[in-house]
């Protein structure tokens, strides 16, 4: 079975630095899509990015990015410029790419708290 | 789309009592669902659905837990007699069926059992 290891149970950071926060995975599958969601203290899980695992180029969306090193089963989010609105939990996830029962059903990492410093 | 829909919000409950949660899927989306968060465990998958048939029902924790989806746009989560252990976020998510596709999740509804 798949597992999803977050490391910082808790992180800061100052509003406009950057923060990179880190995810580590193990799977004997080569095929498979990883995640990043936020849940602010509104509680809503809202994906913040998606990374394919045959892909070599790494996912950005705006200030978010990730570094995914398939060999080290690493999956990081880097956080640039870092708002007050960042503030929230941050959940690892992966998913296989393959067929068959299970197969569409997320595993989640405990998550990592991060707080934002004005 | 409006999204996940989720009700209720909050559920304050005796011990004993029935609970049942409500969840309206994302249109179009063949996939559904369930998992539970707490703090000593995290997100927990429950059960899910395709086109409205359960696949994998190994993560309900006790006969006390069922869930049902009669149809695309609705799906419900029972607990039977509830207990205080109950206590938690349930979350709804939809996806469709490519294994890229992240999921969309509702609110929650947190569940307190006294």
């Amino acid at each position: 079975a798949q597992t999803v290891t977050q490391s910082q149970p808790e992180m800061s950071v100052q509003e406009a630095e950057t923060v990179t926060l880190s995810c580590t995975y193990d799977t004997s599958e080569s095929d498979y899509y990883l995640f990043w969601y936020k849940q602010p203290p509104s509680r809503q899980m809202i994906l913040v990015i998606r990374q394919e695992a045959y892909k070599q180029q790494n996912a950005t969306e705006n200030r978010f990015s990730v570094n995914f090193q398939k060999a080290a089963k690493s999956f990081s989010l880097k956080i640039s410029d870092s708002q007050l609105g960042d503030a929230a939990m941050y959940f690892c996830a992966y998913r296989t790419a393959y067929s068959g029962a299970g197969s569409y059903q997320l595993t989640f990492g405990k998550g990592t708290k991060l707080s934002v410093i004005p | 789309d409006a999204g996940v829909i989720q009700s209720p919000r909050h559920e304050v409950t005796e011990m004993g009592q029935e609970v049942t949660l409500r969840c309206k899927p994302i249109s179009g989306h063949d996939y559904l669902f369930w998992y539970r968060q707490t703090m000593m465990r995290g997100l927990e998958l429950l059960i899910y659905f395709n086109n409205n048939v359960p696949i994998d029902d190994s993560g309900m924790p006790e006969d006390r837990f069922s869930a049902k989806m009669p149809n695309a746009s609705f799906s419900t989560l029972k607990i039977q007699p509830s207990e205080p252990r109950d206590s938690a976020v349930y979350f709804c998510a939809s996806s469709l069926s490519p294994a890229g596709s992240g999921y969309t999740f509702g609110s929650g509804t947190r569940l307190t059992v006294v």
